[in-house]
């Protein structure tokens, strides 16, 4: 199974904020990755796919990037609704894996 | 507009089979894979299965915690997916989430809303 870690857990940010997640895949997963978003008592939302493609209907102020093992995800500029937990997910191997989740505070 | 609505969760006992439904609508069924996932609070998100559109063959995959206990199937004339889930664990408790799944990589772009599947004596 490949392991995916994602750093930080939590993070506490103000409205407007740049906020970057990180995603270590336990090894290369060639860029199929994608990124999700969950707020309490809600299914995931998918916000990125394939590393880097957004959504349609996602807001431009998310993005995805990297390559291999490495993977960011970044909210440029924090908003309201954007408190949640970030979640992402290799679609390289299966059994399909997340990470651990990264929950967005208001600082 | 695309919907999934899973059903049939609740209370089981260890041991015992629950059969969860997921209705569609809103897209053509068929030309899609279907994915089951579930999740807690302490295991996180959790891939359980899945099947492909027949155009792929209708073949499955499954995640090694429930291979041989669980079943995914499909009725494409009714638009809806199961999740047969047989001698199930006390492990097995979790909120079960039935998918829409791109066939070009295993990425979740829809979810339906999730059952709660409990598993007590």
């Amino acid at each position: 199974d490949i392991q995916m870690t994602q750093s930080p857990s939590s993070v506490s940010a103000s409205i407007g904020d740049r906020v970057t997640i990180t995603c270590r895949a336990r090894q290369g997963i060639s860029g199929w990755l994608a990124w999700y978003q969950q707020k309490p008592g809600k299914a995931p939302i998918l916000l990125i796919y394939t590393t880097s493609s957004l959504q349609s209907g996602v807001p431009s102020r998310f993005s995805g990037s990297g390559s291999g093992t490495d993977f960011t995800l970044t909210i440029s500029s924090l908003q309201p609704e954007d408190f949640a937990t970030y979640y992402c997910q290799q679609a390289y191997s299966f059994p399909l894996t997340f990470g651990g989740g990264t929950k967005v505070e208001l600082k | 507009e695309v919907q999934l609505v899973e059903s049939g969760g609740g209370l089981v006992q260890p041991g015992r089979s629950l059969r969860l439904s997921c209705t569609t609508s809103g897209f053509t069924f068929g030309d899609y894979t279907v994915s089951w996932f579930r999740q807690t609070p302490w295991k996180g998100l959790e891939w359980v299965g899945l099947i492909r559109s027949n155009t792929y063959g209708g073949t499955t995959e499954y995640a090694a915690s429930v291979k041989g206990r669980f079943t995914v199937s499909r009725d494409d004339s009714k638009t809806i997916a199961y999740l047969q889930m047989n001698s199930l664990k006390t492990e097995d408790t979790a909120v079960y989430y039935c998918t829409r799944t791109l066939a070009v990589a295993s990425f979740v772009d829809y979810w339906g809303q999730g059952t709660l599947v409990t598993v007590s004596s």
